[in-house]
This record gives C-alpha cells, structure tokens and sequence, in this order.
C-alpha cells in the first residue's frame, strides 16, 4: 500500500531555534500533501496545503512566515518551523495522496515537536 | 464537505464485531465516506471508503445506507490493537482535497 514516510519523529529543542520536517511519498508521486497540527486531546486541525512548484495554500489563523512550506518534488515536502517557542510545541502530521480518482490520502507517522 | 456526527466514545469486547456509525445527512451526489483511525501517538490510517455501495476490506466493512445520509464501519473481530479514535469524513472523490477531521470515535476494546 501507499507509504508517506515522515522524519524525524520526535525533536525537542531549544526556544528560538527553527525545525525542518520531511515529508516523503515513498511510493507513488504527489502533486499536493497537506500539512497538520494536534494538540493533546484534540482532533487534527489543517495548517497547510502543499503543492508542487507552487505556493502552499495556509488555512486562516496560520502565520505563513512562522511555518514555510516547501514542496520541491512530487516525493518530497519540508514543513519549518521557524523560531520556535512552547507554544509551536506540537504533533505535527502530514498527508500526501496520488490524485487520482477516489484514492484516499496516506499519512505520515507525525513529528511529535517539543520547545523548551 | 459535507458535516458527520459520531458517537464520542464505544465499547466493544474482544473478538465481538465493533460497529462504529456515522451521520451525514446533507452528503452530496459526489462526495465520499472515508473512514480512517488514529492509534495514540501515531498518523492516520486509511481503513476504507465508499461513494454508495457496501464495501470490503480485509480490515473492515462499510455498509451505507441507501439514502446515503450514514454510514456503519464493521469490524469483524475486534482486538485490543483496534482500539483508536475512528473518524468518518465525507470528502469529494480525490486525495487531492483537504480532509476536515471532527473529534471522531474512540473505541475501546476490553479484554
């Protein structure tokens, strides 16, 4: 099946530093992977939509500058977080699916992120 | 995308069928059930989905009704290893759209 393969899964670092996450389709191309965040307790809540060569499409209440997307390749999106505080502290998951027909998105394992 | 409500939480014994349902009642023609799970600390996994006809998997059963507006997810025989939070979400066909996750399902299977 559909792998996504997401790293690194656990990162705890200092306030103020930035976090670059992966996210790689390891099996089939991607043209748009998404990006999550959920807090303890809490259902997962979109931040961003990822496209290739393009822009990412923030949902609202998301800072853009704080969290950069890039999506270089069909196999390949990098999530960073940039200057990070407590408060970005945070599971951090994404998703990529093929495009084609009803096929469903598959998710990476998540990033669990913690700021001190 | 349509909205779907589930039950916050369910019980099930080991080895009995798990029954999860969902409530879409303002679905669309052209909108999907997808279900997927979500084991404590670990991403999403895709179990199954469907546009109107009953479907199979080897992980579990989708039965829709056939005025669309819920759907069932059946597992056959449940483990203590399904025990998750479960969420049904109705999305138009095409991994290329978002998917809007709402508090889902947790489901405990007891020994």
């Amino acid at each position: 099946g559909a792998v996504v393969s997401q790293h690194p899964s656990w990162v705890i670092c200092k306030s103020g530093t930035s976090v670059k996450i992966e996210c790689r389709s390891l099996d089939f191309q991607a043209t748009t992977m998404f990006w999550y965040r959920q807090f303890p307790k809490q259902s997962l809540m979109l931040m961003a939509t990822s496209n290739e060569g393009s822009k990412a499409t923030y949902e609202q209440g998301v800072e853009k500058d704080k969290f950069l997307i890039n999506h270089a390749s069909l196999t390949l999106s990098t999530l960073t977080v940039t200057s990070a505080h407590p408060e970005d502290s945070s599971f951090y998951i994404c998703s990529a699916g093929s495009g084609q027909g009803s096929q469903p998105q598959h998710f990476g394992d998540g990033t669990r992120l913690s700021i001190l | 995308d349509a909205k779907t409500t589930q039950p916050p939480s369910m019980d099930c014994a080991e080895g009995r069928a798990a029954n999860l349902p969902c409530n879409h009642s303002t679905i669309s023609g052209n909108e999907y059930v997808y279900w997927y799970r979500q084991i404590h600390s670990q991403g999403p996994q895709y179990i199954i989905h469907g546009l109107k006809n009953n479907e199979t998997n080897e992980m579990a059963s989708l039965i829709i009704t056939e005025d669309r507006k819920s759907s069932t997810l059946i597992l056959p025989h449940a483990t203590l290893r399904d025990t998750a939070v479960y969420y049904c979400i109705v999305r138009s066909g095409g991994s290329n759209y978002k998917l809007t996750f709402g508090k889902g399902t947790l489901l405990t299977v007891n020994p």
